[in-house]
C-alpha cells in the first residue's frame, strides 16, 4: 500500500515551454501533497504544499507563479513549470501523506525534466 | 523541527549489520524521528520512524538514547541494494505540522 506515482518519469522540452508533471496517490487519499526539487549532489528542498480544493503554500524563494500546482481531488496534484529556462532542469519530486492516516509522507519516483 | 547531524558517508559490507547514527540534540517532546533513504535517481523511500522507544519493521531497527538526542539506524544484514543516501529527519507530531525538511544525509556504500 501507499504508492504515489508521478508521470512522465522522463521529460525534455525546448526553453520558454510549458511542462505539466502528474502526482497520484493510487491507493490512498491525500488531503496534503508536497513537491520537491533536486539538483544533482543536492538534498532534496521542499518547493510548496499542495492541499486538496484550496491554495498551495509556497516555501520562501519559490515563484508561485512559475510553478502552478492543482490539487483538484484528494488523489492528483499537478505542478506546472511555465516557460521553462534550462536553470529549470531538475529531479522533481513529490510526495503524499495519507488523510486520516499517520503523518508518514510516501514519496513518488520523481521527474527528470531537461529543458534545452 | 530540530537540526540532525550524520556522518556523510559510511561503508559496510556485504552481509553486515550497518548502523547508521544521527544526533538530534535539540529535539523536544512531541517530534518524531524518521528514517527515509534514497537510492540514486528515485523518490525517498520510507524506512522507519519513532517517538521514543526502539522501533523494528521489516526492514530496519530504530535505536532511541533514553534522552533522545540521537539515534542509530540498524540495516541488520546489508545487501548491495542498501547502497543509497539515509536521511535522518526530525518532524514535529503535530497534526499538519507536516513538513520534511532534508539535510544532506549519510551515503552508505554497501561493498561486496
Amino acid at each position: 500500500g501507499a504508492v504515489v506515482s508521478q508521470h512522465p518519469s522522463r521529460v525534455i522540452c525546448k526553453s520558454g515551454t510549458s511542462v505539466k508533471i502528474e502526482c497520484r496517490s493510487l491507493d490512498f487519499q491525500a488531503t496534503t501533497m508536497f513537491w520537491y526539487r533536486q539538483f544533482p549532489k543536492q538534498s532534496l528542498m521542499l518547493m510548496a504544499t499542495s492541499n486538496e480544493g484550496s491554495k498551495a503554500t509556497y516555501e520562501q524563494g519559490v515563484e508561485k507563479d512559475k510553478f502552478l500546482i492543482n490539487h483538484a481531488s484528494l488523489t492528483l496534484s499537478t505542478l506546472t513549470v511555465t516557460s521553462a529556462h534550462p536553470e529549470d532542469s531538475s529531479f522533481y519530486i513529490c510526495s503524499a501523506n495519507p488523510s486520516g492516516g499517520t503523518d508518514t509522507q510516501y514519496f513518488g519516483p520523481g521527474t527528470r525534466l531537461t529543458v534545452l | 523541527d530540530a537540526k540532525t547531524t550524520q556522518p556523510p558517508s559510511m561503508d559496510c559490507a556485504e552481509g553486515r549489520a550497518a548502523n547508521l547514527p544521527c544526533n538530534h540534540s535539540t529535539i523536544s517532546g512531541n517530534e518524531y524521528v524518521y528514517w527515509y533513504r534514497q537510492i540514486h535517481s528515485q523518490g525517498p523511500q520510507y524506512i522507519i520512524h519513532g517517538l521514543k522507544n526502539n522501533e523494528t519493521n521489516e526492514m530496519a531497527s530504530l535505536i532511541i538514547t533514553e534522552d533522545r538526542k540521537s539515534s542509530t539506524l540498524i540495516l541488520p544484514h546489508a545487501t548491495l541494494r542498501d547502497t543509497a543516501v539515509y536521511y535522518c529527519i526530525v518532524r514535529s507530531g503535530i497534526q499538519g505540522a507536516q513538513k520534511l525538511v532534508f539535510g544532506q544525509g549519510t551515503r552508505l556504500t554497501i561493498n561486496p
